[in-house]
């Protein structure tokens, strides 16, 4: 079972829609959760983090987390198209030996279209 | 400088070669990681210290060897490699051991011939 599962994409959105990444894992216990862009040839970014139930927003970034569902989504509100990159969720997790350990899932590529 | 820095930025080695990669952090950071990210793979942990002690080997093979002078610094020593250990590798740090949020450096991608 993957730890952390997000459709690869590609998603894509013309200039200024909301664009929604979604993001599930399997650890119940997980506690942290990140976004993080990437964008081509270059290494990752946080750009988001979120540790509670709820919406959290960042200008024109929201991040949303439903533990009792295991799920965590990012909205990108009026996309541009410098918000074209890939988007990997990652959480950290609770159990264990791997206790506090980041797993990151494959990303979501977003392509923003003028 | 700041944030966190790497090089080479690109390196291209022959199966019998070895190299090393360099990472330094300037943001006063107590835990530094190596990642691996190949294409359509999720980003793989492969190793985590916390103030310059091992704290995780996640079953790399021992052609790769890390060294944590102290809390700025990481290498990764390369030797023998196989050409499907040809990826983009990334350092990254946290305030602490506690695996808070990390910040990454612009990596090293590498090529094994």
């Amino acid at each position: 079972q993957k730890e952390v599962e997000q459709n690869s994409g590609p998603l894509s959105v013309p200039e200024g829609a909301i664009a929604s990444l979604n993001c599930t894992y399997s650890d119940r216990g997980s506690q942290s959760f990140f976004w993080y862009r990437q964008y081509s040839g270059k290494s990752p970014e946080l750009i988001m983090s979120i540790y509670s139930n709820g919406d959290k927003e960042d200008g024109r970034f929201t991040a949303q987390l439903n533990k009792a569902s295991q799920y965590v989504s990012l909205l990108i509100r009026d996309s541009q198209p410098s918000d074209s990159a890939t988007y990997l969720c990652a959480v950290r997790t609770s159990r264990g030996s791997t206790l506090g350990r980041l797993y990151f899932g494959r990303g979501t590529q977003l392509t923003v279209w003028p | 400088e700041t944030g966190v820095t790497q090089t080479p930025r690109h390196l291209v080695m022959g199966m019998t070669n070895k190299k090393s990669l360099k990472c330094e952090q300037h943001l006063g950071h107590n835990a530094m990681y190596w990642y691996k990210q190949s294409a359509k793979k999720p980003l793989e942990l492969m190793f985590v210290y916390s103030l310059e002690e091992r704290v995780e080997n996640n079953s790399v093979p021992s052609r790769f060897s890390p060294e944590c002078p102290n809390s700025s610094h990481l290498f990764l020593h390369l030797h023998t490699l196989q050409p499907e250990d040809s990826a983009l590798y990334l350092c990254a740090s946290s305030q602490d051991k506690g695996w808070a949020e990390q910040y990454f450096g612009p990596g090293t991608r590498l090529t094994v011939t």
